[in-house]
């Protein structure tokens, strides 16, 4: 009954893939996001999903794109892998008002060879 | 634009001892403040937060945490650390729409 989950958990692919990352919540919430913690631990927001609508983009590249069939599952397709998108990719939601916890899931262990 | 500034890298305390994790941060509204924490091989939990009203909050696991506005700062507290406590902690601001700035991290070792 994990509230926020993500699969794979681990993911070892060889450059030039195409991956997906899937997540799903059951907390009811209606905002859902994608965080990229890189090897130096620093956690950045790359999207935000309101309502199956694409709220928050934050310059990542086009090869990253977010899929969100319905309001508790957003999806991460990531072509064309580069050795430089090595990283702990992390899904999260809350309710969309300003200030409610955003709950992360376990993370997803991504290693391009 | 927001920024959260966490200046310990890592801190090392000995069992039983009282912790102090730093926390700064940069934003123009009244901010939203966040504590989560990360045990090695692990997604992010939360410990607390601050939205308004009492600037001291409790979290869990015996943390708590005391907001300062004239010193922009959200320092986080316990006064005595276990050795389960051993993570990385990170601190973060709400930046509009519920996006979270996190600071660098602080890595909390803990010695017997």
């Amino acid at each position: 009954d994990t509230a926020v989950s993500q699969t794979p958990k681990y993911l070892v692919t060889q450059m030039g893939n195409d991956k997906s990352i899937k997540c799903e919540q059951n907390l009811g919430h209606d905002t859902m996001y994608w965080y990229k913690q890189d090897s130096k631990k620093f956690l950045k927001i790359m999207f935000s999903y309101n309502n199956k609508e694409l709220i928050i983009n934050e310059t990542v590249p086009n090869r990253f794109s977010p899929k969100s069939p319905d309001k508790a599952h957003l999806n991460l397709h990531i072509n064309s892998l580069e050795l430089g998108d090595s990283a702990v990719y992390f899904c999260a939601s809350s309710l969309s008002e300003s200030g409610n916890t955003i709950y992360f899931g376990e993370g997803s262990w991504l290693t391009v060879v | 634009a927001q920024s959260v500034t966490q200046p310990d890298i890592h801190i090392t305390v000995s069992e039983g001892a009282s912790l102090e994790l730093r926390c700064n941060y940069s934003y123009g509204a009244t901010p939203y403040l966040f504590w989560y924490v990360q045990s090695p091989g692990q997604g992010l939990q939360l410990l607390l937060k601050y939205f308004s009203g009492d600037t001291l909050v409790q979290g869990i696991k015996g943390f708590e945490a005391e907001f300062k506005r004239s010193q922009s700062s959200f320092n986080l507290r316990k006064p005595s650390v276990h050795w389960s406590d051993a993570a990385e902690y990170f601190c973060a601001v709400g930046a509009g729409f519920q996006k979270l700035v996190f600071g660098t991290g602080t890595r909390l070792l803990v010695s017997p």
